[in-house]
This record gives C-alpha cells, sequence and structure tokens, in this order.
C-alpha cells in the first residue's frame, strides 16, 4: 500500500536559515506528491504538488522535487521567516483510479525563532 | 468563493455519547472526505464520498461511526458511543472532482474531546 514517511518530528531554525524537510515514499502505482501547510488552529493547505520526475514546483520561496528514483520529495527553502512556523505534511495519491485519496505522512512542525 | 465550512467547531463529551458532526463543502466539488487527525499525527482517511456515493469506507470503525452525504452536497459524520480513543480533530475536505491530482481544500476541522 501507499505510505509516506517524514523523519523530522520537530524542526528549530534562526530566521534566514534554509530549511529542508525531507519526505520518501511508497507507491506501487505512479504517485502525485503533494506539501500541505497547516499554521496553528488553522486548515491544511496546498503549498506544493508534483507529478513530474525531476520537476521542481514552487511556492512562497519554497521548493520541491520529486525523485522517483529514490521515491523522495524533500521540501526547501533558501531562507526562513517567523511566518513559515508550522506543521508540514507531506502526502501522497496514486492513479489506480481511486480520486484524491491522500495519505499523509505523520508531519514536521516547524518553529522558527528570531 | 467560500471555502470549506465545518461545525461545531469543539465538542467535549463523556464516554458513550453520541456526536455529530457537520461539512458543507465548496460549491460544486463533488468529491468530499472525512480525515481523523489524533494530536500529533497526520490525518488518517475514515470516508470519501463522490456525489452520494461512498468510494471508502473501509478506515471507519463501522460499529460506531457512520457517515452519509444524502443529497451530493452536505455531509455529516456521527460518532454513535464515543471512546477516549476518539479524542481527534476531524478534518473535513473537499476537491473539485476526482483526479489524483486534485487539491483538497480543507476545513478548519472540529476538535473532539472525550473524557
Amino acid at each position: 500500500g501507499d505510505s509516506v514517511t517524514q523523519t523530522e518530528g520537530l524542526v528549530t531554525l534562526t530566521e534566514g536559515l534554509p530549511v529542508m524537510l525531507n519526505c520518501t515514499y511508497q507507491s506501487t502505482y505512479s504517485p502525485f506528491l503533494f506539501w500541505y501547510v497547516q499554521h496553528l488552529n488553522e486548515a491544511p493547505k496546498l503549498l506544493l504538488k508534483s507529478f513530474t520526475d525531476n520537476k521542481r514546483p514552487e511556492h512562497q520561496g519554497f521548493h520541491a522535487t520529486l525523485h522517483k528514483s529514490s521515491s523522495s520529495f524533500h521540501l526547501q527553502k533558501s531562507s526562513a521567516q517567523l511566518s513559515d512556523s508550522a506543521l508540514y505534511y507531506c502526502a501522497l495519491s496514486d492513479q489506480q483510479g481511486t480520486g484524491s485519496k491522500l495519505s499523509f505522512g505523520k508531519g514536521a512542525k516547524l518553529t522558527v525563532s528570531p | 468563493e467560500a471555502g470549506v465550512t465545518q461545525s461545531p467547531r469543539y465538542a467535549v463529551l463523556q464516554e458513550g455519547q453520541a456526536v455529530s458532526f457537520w461539512c458543507d463543502p465548496i460549491s460544486g466539488h463533488d468529491t468530499l472526505y472525512w480525515y481523523q487527525q489524533p494530536r500529533d499525527q497526520g490525518p488518517q482517511l475514515l470516508v470519501y464520498f463522490r456525489d452520494e456515493a461512498v468510494i471508502d469506507n473501509s478506515q471507519l470503525p463501522s460499529d460506531r461511526f457512520s457517515a452519509v452525504r444524502p443529497k451530493g452536497t452536505n455531509s455529516t459524520l456521527k460518532i454513535q458511543s464515543a471512546k477516549q480513543g476518539d479524542t481527534a480533530t476531524y478534518l473535513c475536505a473537499s476537491s473539485r472532482d476526482w483526479g489524483a491530482q486534485n487539491t483538497l481544500y480543507f476545513g478548519a476541522g472540529t476538535r473532539l474531546s472525550v473524557l
């Protein structure tokens, strides 16, 4: 079955330092990968998504490259901002005809301090 | 465009009590999802609908949980006899159509505490 692994539970950074959150996955079929962000007391919202191997979508300074050879979709940002403090979830859906049925990782809580 | 609306925002129950959660998806979205998010964990799919039809409810504890979407618009998730292990945030989401590439739009959730 599909699964997503996020290894960092808690990440604490100083403002201005780079961000990298890891995501690896297992999927029987060709997957779509997503990053969702959830700020405190808010709903999860889409940050990025990708289906194409080695393509790098970007949004709000974040980017992630889908590498099918290593089953990875790591999230990166060159310089963290205070407003980036949130929960980040990696998720996947596959193309076996089950619609947008997302499987989420456990999440990474990013805290950015001054 | 209005987002996904859920109510109530919070619920506190004693074990054995029943509770219902209500979700109004984005207008025109034919697919609706219910996720359970325990504290410090990622969302876990309970059930999802395409229009009024249940597509997958295999993760729904069927002896106590039920979900309906009778007209293919609003949906209700009900817990008949709540247990402490049901303590979690219940998220509703909708998507425009069926494809795996579609973005899910989430509501703010209902935070349930079972004492």
